[in-house]
C-alpha cells in the first residue's frame, strides 16, 4: 500500500480540464513543499512534469499546473490532449525512514 | 539533455544477486546525485536510495539496507545497483534516476532511465 493517495483512475475528454488529486499526512505533503508529479507511459520512462509543488521543467506545457492546500497536492491538467493519456504519480519528502514516498498512481484516459 | 541508458533484462533464480548498470550520456556525471527507484507489477513506484557519483556516498532506504549497494565507475559514467538475495517480491522494474538540481539533493527525478525489467522466478 503506499503512502500517497491517489485516485486509481481518471478519465476525460479533449479539451476538457482535470485535477488529480495526492493525498499524504503531515509527514510528507503537509509538511514540505517537495511534491513532485511524473506522467509515465507504460514501457517508457517516467518523466518529471511538476516539481516543488507548483514548478514546471522546461518543456512540459503550461496546461499542467500543481497546487498544494494542507495534507493534499494537485496536478491539473487543461486543454486534455489525448497524448495526456499515461499514468500520474505524486511523490513527496518524507519524515519517515523512507525519505521519499510516492502515490499508487492515477491512470488517465482520454476518452 | 542528459540520457542515463540501463542494462538488459535479466531472469534470475531466487537466492541469486543482481547487477543493474546505468550510464550517463555526458561529462556532469559526477554533478548529481542518482537515484534507484522500482515498480513491482501493479504497484507503484518505490525509491530505494541514492549515490552521490563524486564521492561514492549512498543512503538507502530503511527497507532495503543491507541488501542493496549502489556503486559507480567515474571513468565510464556508471552507476550499478546490486541488490543480493533476490526473492519474488523483487520482480519489479528497475530505474535509475538523477536528481534534478547540481549538487543538490532535492529528491525530484529528472531525467529517469529506460528501466530495467527484473524477473525473479524458480
Amino acid at each position: 500500500q503506499s503512502a500517497l493517495t491517489q485516485p486509481a483512475s481518471v478519465s476525460g475528454s479533449p479539451g476538457q480540464s482535470i485535477t488529480f488529486s495526492c493525498t499524504g499526512t503531515y509527514s510528507d505533503v503537509g509538511a514540505y513543499n517537495s511534491v513532485s508529479w511524473y506522467q509515465h507511459h507504460p514501457g517508457k520512462a517516467p518523466k518529471l512534469m511538476i516539481y516543488e509543488v507548483s514548478n514546471r521543467p522546461s518543456g512540459v506545457p503550461d496546461r499542467f499546473s500543481g497546487s498544494k492546500s494542507a495534507n493534499t497536492a494537485s496536478l491539473t491538467i487543461s486543454g486534455l490532449q489525448a497524448e495526456d493519456e499515461a499514468n500520474y504519480y505524486c511523490s513527496s519528502y518524507s519524515t519517515s525512514t523512507t525519505l521519499v514516498v510516492f502515490g499508487g498512481g492515477t491512470k488517465l484516459t482520454v476518452l | 539533455q542528459v540520457q542515463l541508458v540501463q542494462s538488459g533484462a535479466e531472469v534470475k533464480t531466487p537466492g541469486a544477486s543482481l547487477k543493474v548498470s546505468c550510464k550517463a550520456s555526458r561529462d556532469t556525471f559526477t554533478g548529481y546525485y542518482l537515484h534507484w527507484l522500482r515498480q513491482a507489477p501493479g504497484q507503484g513506484l518505490e525509491w530505494m536510495g541514492w549515490i552521490n557519483p563524486k564521492s561514492g556516498g549512498s543512503d538507502y532506504a530503511h527497507n532495503f539496507m543491507g541488501r542493496v549497494s549502489f556503486t559507480r565507475d567515474t571513468s565510464i559514467s556508471t552507476a550499478y545497483m546490486e541488490i543480493n538475495s533476490l526473492t519474488s517480491d523483487d520482480t519489479a522494474v528497475y530505474y535509475c534516476a538523477r536528481d534534478r538540481d547540481y549538487q543538490l539533493l532535492r529528491f525530484c527525478f529528472d531525467p529517469w532511465g529506460q528501466g530495467t525489467r527484473v524477473t525473479v522466478s524458480s
